[in-house]
């Protein structure tokens, strides 16, 4: 079975500079998709950026940005030119690209908090 | 405008009691999950339905019962053999496709009392 780590339960940035929130991944598979989504104080997730195992260029979404090394199972989110509307609980999230029952099933980490400060 | 409705948005029940909550969305998406959220914790999976008439168990089904008659909704019941069932409860689907990403309904929040 899959599992997802996020080593930081919070993390905290100052307005306009730039945070990095880690993620790692345990799996025996060659084709997955990894999803960051954020989770604001409404409780509402929304996804924020994705990406695909056999994708070697890393995905961006405006201000948004992944780090992603496959070899070491390791899927960072980098957030520039952090704004008040950043916070929020962040999660990494698996996903198999192996079709049958399981087929869209995600598997999510513990989360982190990002405090942003004026 | 289409998105993922959940109600009620707060709930509370006496132990002993079941209670069903309502998920509808109007995305056409073939495929709906039910995820339980605890504080500290991540999202884990109840149960998952690929298509109208079938469904499967997540990773904490015990105590949770689903059914998915029509294509737009998949109530979740949460039965009384549901040890702690105090939690916030996410619906989501998924549109087809290659990357097959969930879209979240905003919660419900099951208090029991």
């Amino acid at each position: 079975a899959q599992t997802v780590t996020q080593s930081q339960p919070e993390m905290s940035v100052q307005e306009a500079e730039t945070v990095t929130l880690s993620c790692t991944y345990d799996t025996s598979e060659s084709d997955y998709y990894l999803f960051w989504y954020k989770q604001p104080p409404s409780r509402q997730m929304i996804l924020v950026i994705r990406q695909e195992a056999y994708k070697q260029q890393n995905a961006t979404e405006n201000r948004f940005s992944v780090n992603f090394q496959k070899a070491a199972k390791s899927f960072s989110l980098k957030i520039s030119d952090s704004q008040l509307g950043d916070a929020a609980m962040y999660f990494c999230a698996y996903r198999s690209a192996i079709g049958g029952t399981s087929y869209g099933k995600l598997t999510f980490g513990q989360g982190t908090i990002l405090t942003v400060h004026p | 405008d289409g998105g993922i409705t959940q109600s009620p948005k707060y709930l509370f029940r006496k132990e002993g009691q079941n209670v069903t909550l309502s998920c509808e969305q109007n995305l056409n998406h073939d495929a709906m999950y039910w995820y339980r959220q605890d504080p500290g914790q991540g999202l884990r999976l109840i149960y998952y339905s690929q298509i109208v008439n079938d469904f499967q168990k997540g990773d904490i089904a015990e105590g949770y019962s689903v059914s998915r008659e029509k294509k737009e909704s998949f109530p979740l019941t949460v039965t009384s053999a549901q040890k702690n069932p105090t939690a916030f409860y996410l619906c989501a689907s998924s549109i087809p496709g290659q990357y097959n990403e969930q879209f979240f309904g905003p919660g419900t929040r099951l208090t029991v009392l």
